[in-house]
């Protein structure tokens, strides 16, 4: 089962930026945090993934609170290529195949 | 993009067939995957591989067998399809465990 809850919809207004919540109040030390979005039927696309710190790549920001029971996905300038469904997975295994386990992600839709 | 080449990208089926899927990388990624997604069900893992030759079963595995003989290459067999298994099926990859995973475009099977 997925470790993770997320809004099933959300909508944010072009250009202004989106933040996707997402709740993973089990998550273990060593578990990383990955977000991953699916454009129409295309394959799952890797935004960004952290541990504990936040970070920041030229996608998006990840913010992840003290305590690692949540994030926050921050697409910075929303454009209505943004509009997809973002899954927030926490990636379980040890040392093994490290699999990652999808919920039913948020749908985002970004209007003009 | 990572390179990952899933084939065939389409195909239609008679109920009862064998039926394989064939993935090639050219990253020369050790950790291969393979998931169907399916409406209502997001993602699921069938089976993945870690090595050459080394492979196991993810959650919804029955009905399915994989081999990989070559790093570059991992097959997804259905040695007879029914229509339960119309689905789109990702091919996905990663360097080892730990490693982002990426994933190919996806293949639309449709056993009829």
């Amino acid at each position: 089962d997925a470790k993770t809850t997320q809004p099933p919809s959300m909508d944010c207004a072009e250009g202004r930026a989106a933040n996707l919540p997402c709740n993973h109040s089990t998550i273990s030390g060593n578990e990383y945090v990955y977000w991953y979005r699916q454009i129409h039927s295309q394959g799952p696309q890797y935004i960004i993934h952290g541990l504990k710190n936040n970070e920041t790549n030229e996608m998006a920001s990840l913010i992840i609170t003290e305590d690692r029971k949540s994030s926050t996905l921050i697409l910075p300038h929303a454009t209505l290529r943004d509009t997809a469904v973002y899954y927030c997975i926490v990636r379980v295994g040890g040392a093994g195949a490290q699999k990652l386990v999808f919920g039913q992600g948020t749908r985002l839709t970004i209007n003009p | 993009d990572a390179g990952i080449t899933q084939s065939p990208r389409h195909k239609v089926t008679e109920t009862g067939t064998p039926v394989t899927l064939r993935c090639h990388q050219t990253e020369n990624h050790r950790y291969m995957y393979w998931y169907r997604q399916d409406p209502g069900h997001g993602l699921r893992l069938i089976h993945y591989s870690y090595g050459v030759k080394d492979t196991d079963k993810g959650e919804v595995s029955d009905g399915y067998s994989v081999s990989r003989s070559k790093t570059e290459d991992f097959l997804l067999t259905l040695e007879s399809a029914t229509s339960s298994q119309t689905s789109v099926y990702f091919c996905a990859i990663s360097e080892s465990s730990g490693n982002t995973i990426y994933f190919g475009e996806g293949s639309w099977l449709t056993v009829v």
